[in-house]
């Protein structure tokens, strides 16, 4: 079982609707949660963080949090042509400064 | 937001050249780190720093070594660049006391 997993997609969603991409992870001592996202061939982008169980907004964006199920997803509400990207789960590993990432949610918004 | 910064943001190079690729951070972070990624793949984080004199290796075994002289410079080396180290390497730093990384556009490296 891979740490940190993610559907590889693509999520292909018509302009205007909620993307949802989902994470889950196997370190149940994991206390932080980030979402960036990767257009092709850059770097990784910090969208959110969270720590806490819930929801946590920003914008467009709400990232949910569920430590006992192990579960970590990312809400992109009218979602945009320019938000087609790759989207990685990235979750601190056992208390150390580490972070283990997913291999990514490619996101394909069509207008 | 950091500014962490990578040269060359491109490199083509023979089988056989030591080579080394630059990352620096203005943002005073001590922690950085060096990421391995593959197209379409995940990150694999190779090496990370918590400070100054400070290196060890991350998760995936590879054959470059790193140096922490200064705060702000994180440099990636490759005595002997192959065909398999063809990939682009990110470069990462982080706050003391944070998690949240933030990345340098990256080097893409290709090796004849």
């Amino acid at each position: 079982q891979k740490e940190v997993e993610q559907n590889s997609g693509p999520l292909s969603v018509p302009e205007g609707a909620i993307a949802s991409l989902n994470c889950t992870y196997s370190d149940r001592g994991s206390q932080s949660f980030f979402w960036y996202r990767q257009y092709s061939g850059k770097s990784p982008e910090l969208i959110m963080s969270i720590y806490s169980n819930g929801d946590k907004e920003d914008g467009r964006f709400t990232a949910q949090l569920n430590k006992a199920s192990q579960y970590v997803s990312l809400l992109i509400r009218d979602s945009q042509p320019s938000d087609s990207a790759t989207y990685l789960c990235a979750v601190n590993w056992g208390g150390y400064n580490k972070l283990i990432f997913g291999a990514g949610t490619r996101l394909a918004v069509h207008p | 937001e950091a500014d962490i910064y990578q040269t060359p943001r491109y490199l083509v190079i023979g089988t056989g050249k030591k080579i080394t690729l630059e990352c620096s951070q203005t943002m005073g972070h001590d922690k950085m780190y060096w990421y391995q990624q593959d197209p379409g793949m995940e990150l694999h984080l190779i090496h990370y720093s918590y400070g100054v004199n400070s290196t060890e290796k991350g998760d995936l075994s590879s054959e470059s070594t790193v140096s922490r002289i200064r705060t702000e410079h994180f440099p990636l080396t490759l005595e002997s660049a192959r065909p398999s180290h063809t990939s682009q390497y990110l470069c990462a730093s982080s706050e003391r006391g944070q998690e949240t990384q933030y990345f340098g556009p990256g080097t893409r490296l290709l090796v004849l």
